[in-house]
């Protein structure tokens, strides 16, 4: 199977703009959930989707949202960019099963975001 | 709310010396507790994760963690270093109820050196 595929890789973006993050499951699965990693903050959870709803959400403000579609992909938007928001923007997927004691989340390789 | 505390953000052995990195948790639910590793330039690769069943668990590449309730930690170690062994290391904590969310570490970064 092939893995999870995050595009584009690498972005550069200027303050105010916003900017859409697409990720891609392996297929059969239906949760994705996104992390922010950066240097000062480290690797934080954004939010969850399952099966196209929200299930779990994390301490971000709304400038960043995501939806998840019926073939499970997922994206994510961010409005309104900060200088702060720079970072690697993680998409994890794993398969149908309801929690962690046994799933197991794939990472993709990450969107690289840089904000001027 | 679930906590993880890795200890030494830099850690360095020889090739063939044990590698240990250390893991602490918090949570006030039993926790399933995960080890990552992140090469340069990727995602996160799954090492082992532990759900509650063995206390002792075998991952990938030759590491294992051991689960101690006690001490709250989930150490991750190597019999033996290898240089590919040198990466970004990630300790996460998740509860159960439904849902995938992960509390991460602040990383440890493995230098193995001949």
């Amino acid at each position: 199977k092939a893995g999870v595929t995050q595009t584009p890789r690498y972005l550069i973006k200027t303050r105010g703009q916003q900017v859409t993050l697409s990720c891609s499951p392996i297929s059969g699965h239906r949760s994705v959930s996104w992390y922010q990693q950066t240097p000062g903050q480290g690797l934080q959870f954004l939010f969850e989707y399952f099966s196209e709803t929200q299930r779990n959400k994390g301490n971000f403000p709304g400038r960043f949202s995501g939806r998840q579609f019926s073939n499970s992909r997922s994206e994510m938007n961010v409005s309104t960019l900060e200088l702060g928001d720079s970072a690697l923007y993680l998409c994890a997927s794993s398969s149908e099963n309801r929690d962690l004691s046994t799933d197991t989340q794939y990472f993709g390789p990450g969107t690289r975001l840089t904000v001027l | 709310a679930q906590s993880v505390t890795q200890l030494g953000s830099h850690v360095s052995v020889s090739e063939g010396a044990l590698v240990l990195l250390r893991c602490n948790y918090s949570s006030s639910v039993p926790p399933y507790l995960f080890w990552y590793v992140q090469y340069p330039n990727q995602g996160l690769q799954l090492l082992l994760k532990y759900t509650s069943a063995a206390t002792l668990v075998k991952g990938i590449n030759g590491f294992e963690a051991e689960f101690k309730k006690s001490e709250t930690s989930f150490h991750l170690t190597k019999p033996s270093a290898h240089m590919s062994d040198a990466a970004e290391y990630f300790c996460a904590v998740g509860l159960g109820g439904g849902g995938n969310k992960l509390t991460f570490g602040t990383g440890t970064q493995l230098k193995v050196e001949l």
